[in-house]
């Protein structure tokens, strides 16, 4: 079956500018999670929907973060007036329920210039 | 908070060794689930396995093997009679059923095995 799709995989962009980023989580699953990863670190968590709803968001940088999932399936991560240190590839996982196991798509590398 | 802790930054062995990557976690939730993820160098993150709290028993699965210990709250992960194809970096995970359910990921372990 399909997995976790993320679009674009690459997105190059300039400082000041604003951008979004699309996540297509396996279908049926109803928990889905944005994370990012710097080169050499782990996966950091930015935020997690459960349905529609922002369950978590605790680990969203600032206000120039913002995530959206309204009909309980795609997300989009939406980032205002990026800025160089944004850079990094954010990455989506979806689950079956927020106790099951993350499956995670292949990320989009976003790089501010 | 929680925290999950991989000293071990690089580990390079010979092909067929068998090798260890560990895994320290802090949580104050009683309930909580460890994961392994492998990330090779095409970057997709690959789910290996999750193991409950209250289910210490070690699991093995072909080369793969893995030992929790409450007690010192460890979940290490053994690869036996490693494999080029095992070359990846490998995250140990955390999540939590009262307090964090997104994974906190530790720093993660690069295995470079050599043919």
């Amino acid at each position: 079956g399909a997995g976790v799709s993320q679009t674009p995989s690459n997105k190059v962009t300039e400082k000041g500018k604003y951008v979004e980023l699309r996540c297509d989580p396996i279908s049926g699953h109803t928990a889905l999670y944005w994370y990012r990863q710097s080169l050499g670190q782990g996966p950091e968590f930015l935020i997690y929907f459960q349905g529609t709803g922002a369950a978590d968001d605790s680990g969203l940088p600032n206000d120039r973060f913002f995530a959206v999932r309204p009909e309980g399936s795609v997300s989009t991560l939406k980032i205002q007036r990026t800025e160089r240190g944004d850079s990094a590839v954010y990455l989506c996982a979806s689950s079956l329920n927020f106790q099951g196991e993350q499956y995670f798509g292949p990320g989009t590398r976003l790089t501010v210039t | 908070a929680q925290k999950v802790t991989q000293a071990q930054t690089e580990i390079s062995v010979v092909e067929k060794e068998d090798v260890t990557l560990d895994c320290v976690y802090e949580t104050r939730d009683t309930t909580y689930y460890l994961f392994w993820y492998k990330q090779p160098p095409s970057g997709e993150l690959v789910f290996l396995i999750r193991r409950n709290s209250f289910d210490e028993q070690n699991e093995i699965s072909g080369r793969y093997s893995w030992n929790f210990q409450k007690s010192t709250s460890s979940f290490n992960f053994t690869i036996t009679a490693s494999q080029v194809v095992d070359s990846a970096v490998y995250f140990c995970a955390l999540s939590e059923r009262g307090g964090r359910r997104a994974l906190t990921f530790g720093s993660g372990t690069r295995l470079q095995v050599q043919p």
